[in-house]
């Protein structure tokens, strides 16, 4: 079972509302990354984290933000949410850069606005 | 153009039969590349990871094999069960960075019928 954490599941929010995805893992791990996925593409990279207040953008543009004041916690903020940001957000962490040890995926919250 | 390409982009195979999933890639340098499954709604779970000097790597009925020469791995399952059906996942990463970036496949989507 993944010690990667993400809550909701499933979040339908209205236009213009503020929301936050919640990424929380029990392993220690410095790296911390968010992906966009959309039905039957790539996953797209747009935020990773070294560790504590260490936080860069990823190869997808997103208007989204995080933050890394923890450790283990690593939550996506949308300011106001849009029906473009309607996507799957996907969080995972990991020991060591790239593909190294105990590279984890949560199990995704799906993002509906409406 | 996407550096990790997979075929073929869906299957349907009949519970208990064999099947083989392809991944042709022009990441360079290359550094490790794992086959992920992935459950509609959920998040990717890794099945197996190799580097440059590994050919071939098991995981139960998933045997993975890597002719980095050619730059392509396949993913081959055997004795399909109806728990089989998902989404697979090639991801490269390189070593070109200190991110270690990873290149991701849009997925098979393979289905098992009773």
């Amino acid at each position: 079972e993944a010690d990667i954490y993400q809550t909701p599941r499933y979040l339908v929010i209205g236009t213009g509302k503020k929301i936050t995805l919640e990424c929380s893992q029990t392993m220690g791990h410095d790296k911390m990354y968010w992906y966009q996925q959309d039905p039957g593409m790539e996953l797209h990279l747009i935020h990773y984290s070294y560790g504590v207040n260490s936080t860069e953008k990823g190869d997808l543009s997103s208007e989204s933000t995080v933050s890394r004041i923890r450790t283990e916690h690593f939550p996506l903020t949308l300011e106001s949410a849009r029906p473009s940001h309607t996507s799957q957000y996907l969080c995972a962490s990991s020991e060591s850069y790239g593909m190294g040890n105990g590279y984890t995926f949560g199990s995704g919250t799906r993002l509906t606005v409406v | 153009k996407n550096q990790v390409e997979q075929s073929p982009q869906s299957l349907i195979i009949l519970e208990g039969k064999n099947c083989t999933l392809q991944c042709n890639y022009t990441v360079s340098p290359f550094s490790n590349l794992r086959w992920y499954k992935q459950d509609t709604g959920r998040g990717p779970v890794s099945l197996t990871i190799m580097t440059f000097s590994e050919n071939t790597k098991s995981n139960g009925r998933y045997t993975a094999t890597l002719d980095a020469d050619t730059k392509q791995s396949s993913l081959h399952i055997t004795a399909s069960q109806l728990s089989d059906s998902a989404s697979y996942i090639c991801v490269v990463s390189d070593r070109g960075s200190t991110l270690g970036r990873l290149y991701f496949g849009r997925g098979t989507q393979l289905t098992v019928w009773p």
